[in-house]
């Protein structure tokens, strides 16, 4: 089944550690996104990638870094986690086909959710 | 002034109700237009996507678009408790040359059986 797959779900970990967030999709999209999301607030997209060897940062600056070596795959690395890390972290792909049939549509992973003492 | 605005709610209904979910925005290059259903600790899951203007119906949900207005719509009729969840709007302008979505802030409904 066509699916996208964040892990873990839920992570504890202290001031200084370094982390990676994993996130595979098996919907064969070209595209794939990083957002960060605390409570009440929007989406803000940190990190984004049209393709194998391609990454950008978002809107909302971000100390995380990403890599995309494979189309399936685009995990987020921190360093050196500190508290203010602490939030959800979503996952998504869109496929662009061009017209009005669709493609603007992204598809997101179940969220990390961070914490960072 | 945001790009995007959201009423966050909380909205409470009983179930049975016909519940209005409503975003406006400023920029009048989006042409794609999304809502996602969010439940709590769980990733936005895609319900409807429009295109431009008009209306697109799918069960008990109901997407309008009116760009001269800059608003568009979701509409829940029979509502049920399952629909307790917050719901985010999000659109995209393909002229862009970016395929990156602008949220709202999402609004928060409580279906209360």
């Amino acid at each position: 089944e066509a699916d996208i797959y964040q892990t873990p779900r839920y992570l504890v970990i202290g001031t200084g550690k370094k982390i990676t967030l994993e996130c595979s999709q098996t919907m064969g999209h070209d595209k794939m996104y990083w957002y960060q999301q605390d409570p009440g607030m929007e989406l803000h997209l940190i990190h984004y990638s049209y393709g194998v060897n391609s990454t950008e940062k978002g809107d909302l600056s971000s100390e995380s870094t990403v890599s995309r070596i494979r189309t399936e795959h685009f995990p987020l690395t921190l360093e050196s986690a500190r508290p203010s890390h602490t939030s959800q972290y979503l996952c998504a792909s869109s496929e662009w086909q061009g017209g009005t049939s669709g493609g603007h549509e992204q598809f997101f992973g179940p969220g990390t959710r961070l914490t960072v003492l | 002034q945001k790009e995007v605005e959201q009423d966050p709610g909380p909205l409470s209904v009983p179930e049975g109700a016909i519940v209005s979910l409503n975003c406006t925005y400023s920029n009048s290059a989006f042409q794609y237009f999304m809502w996602y259903r969010q439940y709590s600790r769980k990733g936005p899951e895609l319900l409807m996507y429009t295109y431009s203007s008009g209306n697109k119906e799918d069960g008990r949900f109901t997407a309008q678009v009116d760009k001269s207005s800059k608003y568009i719509s979701l509409f829940i009729r029979d509502s049920q408790p399952s629909d307790s969840a917050t719901y985010l709007c999000a659109m995209s302008d393909p002229g862009a040359g970016s395929y990156q979505l602008t949220f709202g802030k999402g609004t928060k409904l409580s279906v209360i059986p």
